[in-house]
């Protein structure tokens, strides 16, 4: 089973539209990093949450966790082309192992 | 400028030929992982190593063999058990534990 579950899996986005990407875990989340990959690229890095209600932004992303520590969302306003690609959600396991949601794929109409 | 490498960028592999991808880090981290990225499946930890010399498997590590002798490079050995090597390949690398995974770029492995 997943241990980290994304949702939508793809979404095509007007440009200027607002949109929300889930990710959800059965268990309490210790370190929720959100990542963003370009096809055929490596990942980029983009926020990290650790603390319960804890929201973050840059630019025009901003990440939420959840009070639980078990969900965290991530949205962003006015999507623009440059925003299309693949966001990924990873979380910490014991013994420094890292864990990988299915990703979500953003793909931009005009 | 610091980061990862990987190389080749795409590498091809005929049947019961074993291939090595190269990942090469001068962050001074102490963990590196390998994953592989199938289509619809996110990333699976193949293998990942705390310190040199010491190595442990992650959730897909058959047909798969790695070496830590320096702490800059991470190998990883795709061998001819591996069946379904098609796949694009991921290597991380981490500082401290809590902190960020930085990657490079990936290598794509397609087999004739």
């Amino acid at each position: 089973s997943q241990e980290l579950e994304q949702s939508p899996q793809s979404l095509i986005v007007q440009e200027g539209k607002n949109l929300t990407i889930n990710c959800t875990s059965s268990k309490t989340l210790y370190g929720l990093y959100w990542y963003k990959q370009k096809y055929g690229e490596g990942l980029i890095f983009l926020m990290m949450l650790q603390k319960g209600g804890e929201e973050k932004s840059h630019e025009k992303i901003t990440a939420k966790l959840d009070e639980k520590k078990q969900q965290s969302s991530l949205q962003i306003t006015a999507y623009q082309p440059s925003h299309a690609g693949i966001y990924l959600c990873g979380a910490d396991r014991t013994g420094n192992q890292f864990y990988f949601g299915t990703g979500t794929s953003l793909t931009v109409i005009p | 400028d610091g980061g990862i490498t990987q190389s080749p960028k795409y590498l091809f592999r005929k049947e019961g030929q074993n291939v090595t991808l190269s990942c090469e880090q001068n962050l001074n981290h102490d963990a590196m992982y390998w994953y592989r990225q199938d289509p619809g499946q996110g990333l699976r930890l193949i293998y990942y190593s705390q310190i040199v010399n010491d190595f442990q498997k992650g959730d897909i590590a058959e047909g798969y063999s790695v070496s830590r002798e320096k702490k800059e490079s991470f190998p990883l050995t795709v061998t001819s058990a591996q069946k379904n090597p098609t796949a694009f390949y991921l290597c991380a690398s981490r500082g401290q534990p809590g902190e960020t995974q930085y990657f490079g770029p990936g290598t794509r492995l397609l087999v004739l």
